[in-house]
């Protein structure tokens, strides 16, 4: 199993631009979700999936959409990057039962110039 | 509103017991205590989780205090691949406070 991967793991946007981060998770759970983390911070949530066909803001949605494509994969857009925007994103999955573990991806650095 | 506290760092001698403090003075009678982990640019990692009894697994050990205000992670026997930041949160497992909040976590060195 390749657990919750990532892409790309790099990128760098200019201001104005858009782009997609992909998220895809092979163990088959029901709840996906997107956290940015700022230098020296914790992980702040941006939006989550409880399940396919759902999805819900977190601490921190303005400037992002998202999409719940399938069971396995759930992308997070930027329509119109800014500066603000430059972090580290990772996404990550879990059984809707919060008794269960949520299991991370390895990231997604994006800078914004 | 910060539901936990955390000293910002400390250190440990390899090969001995790392005991990482965690406060949670206004934890409710529902929430769990929860410590993940994350490792240099790496996704955080789950270690264990709680409600009023002590926890153990093949990670490490949660002590929690009879008044739920506070806890302690134990790692027995701390190597090089444990340092790395621990955040410890405060969840419940229904409604708006399921969400895993992150806060700033303690940073753990351990040295050789």
């Amino acid at each position: 199993n390749a657990g919750v991967t990532q892409t790309p793991k790099f990128q760098v946007l200019k201001t104005g631009q858009s782009m997609t981060l992909q998220c895809a998770q092979d163990m088959n759970h029901n709840s996906m979700y997107w956290y940015r983390q700022d230098p020296g911070m914790g992980l702040r949530l941006i939006y989550y999936s409880a399940s396919e066909g759902t999805t819900d803001k977190g601490e921190v949605p303005n400037g992002y959409n998202v999409s719940r494509l399938n069971k396995r994969e759930f992308s997070l857009r930027l329509e119109s990057a800014a500066p603000s925007q430059t972090s580290v994103y990772f996404c990550a999955s879990s059984e809707w039962n919060p008794d269960h573990e949520q299991f991370f991806g390895p990231g997604t650095r994006l800078t914004v110039l | 509103d910060a539901k936990t506290t955390q000293p910002t760092s400390m250190d440990c001698a390899e090969g001995r017991a790392a005991n990482l403090p965690c406060n949670h003075s206004t934890i409710s009678g529902n929430e769990y205590v929860y410590w993940y982990r994350q490792i240099h640019s790496q996704g955080p990692q789950y270690i264990i989780h709680g409600l009023k009894n002590n926890e153990t697994n093949e990670m490490a050990s949660l002590i929690i205090t009879e008044d739920r205000k506070s806890s302690t992670l134990i790692l027995p026997h701390a190597t090089l691949r444990d340092t790395a930041v621990y955040y410890c949160i405060v969840r419940s497992h229904t409604g708006a406070n399921s969400k895993l909040t992150f806060g700033k976590g303690i940073t753990l060195s351990v040295r050789p």
